[in-house]
């Protein structure tokens, strides 16, 4: 059964600090893997990445795909108490309409 | 460009009350979906549409009915409203891999 998983389920750390979020997948036919941010609302669109290796970064976010190991991470740096949301990860498979969603990792920033 | 909107923003119900909520996109885009997410959990896939005329079930369809009579619009509807589905509710639309979301109902069934 195709599957997207992510961990930690929840972090806490202090402003400032850097934070590593993980998403890991099994699907039959990959064709890209997602980033959302959520706060008090609507998922909203961070990153899609396609091709193994490639870094896609935006001021302090940045997220690498490794293909061979079917992993993602979502790295930030110098958090802020704004980076305070929930981040889902989510597989599109080739010839689905469905994307594959992960839990979601909670992530806490404290002042 | 309003990009995806839904109607209403909220609603009460009591149980065994109907209602249809409403998801609107106008960036032509062929496929659309209907989400649930309860507290502390992720998105749950109800059901979702291909295209005008279509729709599909997905993760958790039971007790929710749907309709896309034209390709902007798609119908979530509860023939029967149930405390169990006091939720969340999201719609998106997608070209191809990213969706865009709309702002999210918010339903509480008593």
């Amino acid at each position: 059964e195709d599957k997207v998983v992510q961990s930690p389920l929840s972090l806490v750390v202090h402003e400032g600090d850097t934070v590593t979020l993980n998403c890991s997948y099994e699907v039959t036919n990959f064709r890209s893997l997602l980033w959302y941010k959520q706060e008090k609302k609507a998922p909203t669109f961070l990153f899609m990445l396609t091709s193994s290796g490639i870094e896609k970064k935006s001021g302090r976010l940045s997220s690498i795909l490794d293909k061979k190991e079917l992993f993602s991470i979502l790295n930030i740096t110098a958090t802020q108490t704004g980076d305070s949301a929930i981040y889902l990860c989510a597989v599109e498979e080739d010839s689905n309409y469905q994307l594959i969603w992960g839990a979601g990792t909670k992530l806490i920033i404290k002042p | 460009n309003a990009g995806v909107t839904q109607t209403p923003k909220f609603r009460v119900l009591k149980t065994g009350q109907s209602m249809t909520l409403l998801c609107a996109q106008d960036m032509n885009h062929e496929y659309m979906y209907w989400y649930r997410q309860d507290p502390g959990m992720g998105l749950r896939l109800i059901h979702y549409s291909v295209g005008e005329g279509t729709t599909a079930k997905g993760e958790v369809p039971d007790g929710y009915n749907v309709s896309r009579l034209k390709k902007q619009n798609f119908l979530l509807g509860l023939e029967s409203a149930a405390p169990s589905q006091t939720s969340v509710y999201f719609c998106a639309s997608s070209y191809t891999g990213r969706e865009f979301f709309g702002p999210g109902t918010r339903l509480t069934v008593l």
